[in-house]
């Protein structure tokens, strides 16, 4: 059965401390991934996509994400957080043929104090 | 202009009643989604469609009865409702496996 995992459910971190959140998948074909974040009371908003190519991809917000096919991850990193980043992020993935169903990570609650 | 709209934004009801949320996207896409998010914002999805056509139902009650009258739309009636409904109903469209666009989803409070 094709899942995501987060493994870090809540964050709290100071301005300007690095950021790294924890991606796993399990699917037995190829994906596509991605990491959404959700801002207080608003909707999910795609922060960075990987479809193929170079393993590492940078976001908005300067956000980045390392595709590392042999540990089926997707972690996603920030150098320096703000407090503006203070949100829930959601890892997902969707295969690239037959069926398009988004999987959802049980998402991480960032917490940035200022 | 507002990629995938959905309305209402908020809906309280009480238990027993049919109510319906309506989406509509304007990117062209061919597949939709209705997520539903819970408490713990967990994301999981109900239903998929693929040009009209249903393609995933995720074990939802049949209570939920979504319908999709052109593939621009994607509307999600909900019959009998009960507590365990609230939650907020995200719709969503993809053109194929490319990512995924979200309305601003609908917070559903069953009174």
């Amino acid at each position: 059965a094709q899942s995501v995992s987060q493994h870090n459910h809540h964050v709290i971190l100071s301005e300007a401390a690095s950021l790294e959140l924890g991606c796993n998948y399990s699917y037995g074909g190829t994906v596509n991934l991605f990491w959404y974040v959700q801002y207080p009371g608003q909707h999910l908003q795609l922060l960075l996509k990987y479809f193929s190519g170079d393993p590492l991809v940078k976001g908005i917000k300067g956000f980045e994400a390392e595709f590392i096919k042999s540990k089926f991850s997707f972690n996603l990193r920030k150098p320096s957080v703000q407090w503006s980043d203070t949100a829930e992020y959601f890892c997902a993935v969707t295969p690239t043929s037959g069926t398009y169903k988004y999987i959802f990570g049980t998402g991480t609650r960032l917490k940035v104090l200022a | 202009d507002t990629a995938v709209s959905q309305t209402p934004k908020y809906l309280v009801t009480q238990m027993g009643n049919d109510k319906s949320i309506k989406c509509e996207q304007n990117l062209g896409h061919d597949t939709m989604y209705w997520y539903k998010q819970d408490s713990k914002k967990f994301l999981k999805i109900m239903f998929s469609y693929n040009n009209k056509e249903l393609i995933i139902n995720e074990t939802v009650p049949n209570r939920f009865s979504p319908k999709s009258p052109d593939k621009a739309h994607l509307n999600l009636h909900i019959n009998s409702l009960e507590l365990g409904d609230s939650a907020v109903y995200f719709c969503a469209s993809s053109s194929r496996s490319a990512e995924a666009f979200f309305g601003q989803g609908t917070r559903l409070t069953v009174v």
